[in-house]
């Protein structure tokens, strides 16, 4: 049973558009939410998180937003840009564990020049 | 970066034989973990240690042994090689106890034949 989904295997984004990536999770102990990125032969890089605590995180190009009611999270890529075509994974965990982050199955991101 | 090394990078391997893979970390970071990534199945969870000799089992750990008798450490075997356990393996440390971004090696591409 899936805890975190992304159920969008891929995206495919126009370079200079908004790049929107969507997680679900079902667990409500999840308190700490990340996206990594991951280029092919590579290991998967942090890329931002979010806590519980707040709605929205900024860093740079990227904001991840955080609906708790609704247990989503979404990634906005702003502006996208071709190096940013990659498989981004949504990890969720619970703080005070073990720290150990759940990952949904990921979405596979193309941006075109 | 985080000082994360997988070792070896890439293995063929016969069925029935048994496997060691090699993490090391320069970091003295106390959680390491082992995830192997599929096609269609994301980050799943093999196996993980929180501290020298304290080790757990994850989301397919049948198969699958570790042992961390060092900080710096984390081994996973494969007793007895398997065509279902061609994947590649990721291993990665936790940055910081009070949170949860884990940083992954470059991995490690295993085929079993």
């Amino acid at each position: 049973d899936q805890q975190v989904k992304q159920n969008s295997p891929s995206l495919s984004v126009q370079e200079g558009r908004i790049s929107i990536l969507n997680c679900d999770y079902t667990n409500s102990m999840f308190d700490y939410f990340l996206w990594y990125k991951k280029y092919p032969a590579e290991g998967p890089t942090f890329l931002i998180s979010i806590s519980s605590i707040k709605d929205k995180n900024e860093d740079g190009r990227f904001t991840v937003f955080l609906n708790k009611s609704a247990k989503h999270l979404s990634l906005h890529i702003v502006p996208s840009q071709p190096g940013d075509s990659a498989v981004y994974f949504c990890a969720a965990s619970v703080s005070g564990g073990s720290y150990i982050p759940t990952f949904g199955r990921g979405t596979s991101l193309i941006v075109h020049p | 970066d985080a000082g994360i090394t997988q070792s070896p990078r890439h293995k063929v391997t016969e069925t029935g034989t048994p496997v060691t893979l090699r993490c090391h970390q320069t970091e003295n970071h106390r959680y390491m973990y082992w995830y192997r990534q599929d096609p269609g199945h994301g980050l799943r969870l093999i196996h993980y240690s929180y501290g020298v000799k304290d080790t757990d089992k994850g989301e397919v750990s049948d198969g699958y042994s570790v042992s961390r008798s060092k900080t710096e450490d984390f081994l996973l075997t494969l007793e007895s090689a398997t065509s279902s356990q061609t994947s590649v393996y990721f291993c990665a440390i936790n940055h910081r106890q009070e949170r949860t971004e884990a940083f992954f090696g470059q991995g490690t591409r295993l085929t079993v034949v």
